[in-house]
């Protein structure tokens, strides 16, 4: 099974509003990463937050984690139309790290 | 610079055919991985390798073999195509164990 599990599953926004995604995920991690994959490409790292961090910033992006409730959540603000992808939550699946597993994702679809 | 290449882009296979995906990156990283991305399910990992001449299983290794018999190349073969492995796969490669991954742009297979 997966580790990582977003929600909501998909998420219509209109521009300057703000997006939340929320990450849930079963077992201890080391760090926590977010991507974001634009239609028919590649996905993209958007922001890593460590397993002793809290709150991580990244121009219009903030990411939280909450350990104790193996949780996360993006924020984007200011939508803008060009945000429009989808995201995915990815964790490590073992203590040394080496591999990422991720979840379904969330589909963010930002109209002007 | 050119990242994380995979070949071919497209490829359709008959019931039973064989095929290898190439990936090939240029930055030097210890990391490799191959990912499978179908509808509704996001990503999954399905083998990876921490380094030259090693591999590992991931979430859905069965039907895959992999070689990484050079640092800069991981290849990924279909001994025996089945329509279930119809797929976009996805390459990516990391520097350490908890850094960010590189993707490449995909590799659609389809298996009739």
């Amino acid at each position: 099974s997966q580790q990582g599990e977003e929600d909501p599953q998909a998420l219509s926004i209109q521009e300057g509003e703000n997006a939340t995604m929320n990450c849930s995920y079963k077992t201890s991690i080391n760090n926590l990463q977010w991507y974001r994959q634009n239609s028919g490409r590649g996905l993209v790292h958007l922001i890593l937050i460590r397993s002793n961090e809290r709150e991580k910033h990244s121009g219009r992006l903030r990411v939280t984690l909450d350990t104790s409730k193996k949780s996360s959540s993006l924020l984007i603000t200011a939508s803008r139309a060009a945000d429009t992808a989808s995201y995915f939550c990815a964790t490590d699946i073992n203590q040394a790290g080496t591999a990422l597993i991720f979840g379904k994702g969330t589909t963010l679809s930002v109209s002007s | 610079n050119a990242g994380v290449t995979q070949t071919p882009k497209f490829r359709v296979l008959k019931t039973g055919q064989s095929m290898t995906l190439l990936c090939a990156q240029d930055m030097n990283h210890e990391y490799m991985y191959w990912y499978r991305q179908d509808p509704g399910m996001g990503l999954r990992l399905i083998h990876y390798s921490v380094g030259e001449g090693t591999t590992a299983k991931g979430e859905v290794p069965d039907g895959y073999n992999v070689s990484r018999l050079k640092k800069q190349n991981f290849l990924l073969g279909l001994e025996s195509a089945a329509p279930s492995q119809t797929s976009v796969y996805f390459c990516a490669s990391k520097a350490g164990y908890t850094g960010e991954l590189f993707f490449g742009e995909g590799s659609r297979l389809t298996v009739l």
